[in-house]
C-alpha cells in the first residue's frame, strides 16, 4: 500500500540558510500534519492542513511556514535556520472524519527528513 | 491539558520473553489511544489503536494493548519478543481534533 512520502531523506544546511521539506500524503488523504522530533525527544506537533487550509497550529516558530497544494502535497519552509532546528521532521496524513461524529482518524507517518544545521 | 506518561525510558527483555510497556494518560473525555513504533532511522508505524468498545485491542506484529479506564492506562504487551522488536515505542493520545500528543517513548532492547 502507498505510504506517506517525504523528501529529501537527509538535508544539511548552514545557519541562516533556508530549507524546504516536501510531503506527499497517502492518496485520497485530505489532511497533512508536520511534526518535529528533536534528538531523544518525542514528536512535537507543528502544524496541520485540511483541504489546503491551515487547520491547526502547534509550536511552530515564526521562521517556519507551510502550505498544502491543490494536489494535497505539502511543503514546510524553514528560514534563518538555527542549530536548534536540527531534528527529524515527520509528515503524516489522514482521511479526516466528518466533524461532530466523535471519531479520530489514525495518522500515518512518513519516514521523516533528517535536517542537520551546521 | 492532555498528556501521556511512559515511565520507563529503557527496557531490556530477553528474546522469547514477554513484554509489557507502560503508558498512562491524562485526558478529560473518552480518549483515543495509540501505540506507534519507531525503528532507527525510520518513521512512526502504527501498531494499534483504541477508540471504544472492547478494552483489549489487537495490533500488528503480535502486539496487543489493554485500556483500563480506572487506572488511566493503556499498556502494550507481547507474549514473546523477537530481536526485530528492538525499537522506540511511543504511546499517544488523540487530543482535540486530529492532534496527537505523544509520550516520551520507551526504548526496547532485546538481549539474546
Amino acid at each position: 500500500a502507498a505510504g506517506v512520502i517525504q523528501s529529501p531523506r537527509h538535508l544539511i544546511k548552514e545557519k541562516r540558510e533556508t530549507a524546504t521539506l516536501k510531503c506527499y500524503p497517502i492518496p485520497r488523504h485530505d489532511t497533512v500534519y508536520w511534526y518535529q522530533q528533536g534528538p531523544g525527544q518525542d514528536p512535537q506537533f507543528l502544524i496541520s492542513f485540511y483541504e489546503k487550509m491551515q487547520s491547526d497550529k502547534g509550536s511552530i516558530p515564526d521562521r517556519f511556514s507551510a502550505q498544502q497544494f491543490s494536489d494535497y502535497h505539502s511543503e514546510l519552509n524553514m528560514s534563518s535556520l538555527e542549530l536548534g532546528d536540527s531534528a527529524l521532521y515527520f509528515c503524516a496524513s489522514s482521511l479526516t472524519p466528518p466533524l461532530g461524529q466523535g471519531r479520530f482518524s489514525p495518522l500515518h507517518f512518513g519516514n521523516g527528513t533528517r535536517l542537520t544545521v551546521t | 491539558a492532555q498528556s501521556v506518561t511512559q515511565p520507563d525510558i529503557h527496557i531490556t527483555v530477553s528474546e522469547g520473553a514477554s513484554l509489557e510497556l507502560r503508558c498512562n494518560y491524562s485526558y478529560g473525555a473518552t480518549p483515543y489511544l495509540f501505540w506507534y513504533v519507531q525503528s532507527p532511522g525510520q518513521g512512526l508505524q502504527l501498531l494499534l489503536k483504541y477508540f471504544s468498545g472492547d478494552t483489549l485491542v489487537q495490533g500488528i506484529k503480535g502486539f496487543e494493548a489493554e485500556f483500563k479506564r480506572s487506572q488511566s492506562s493503556f499498556n502494550l504487551r507481547k507474549p514473546s519478543v523477537h530481536w526485530s522488536d528492538a525499537a522506540e515505542y511511543f504511546c499517544a493520545v488523540g487530543a482535540g481534533f486530529q492532534k496527537l500528543v505523544f509520550g516520551t517513548g520507551t526504548r526496547l532492547l532485546v538481549s539474546p
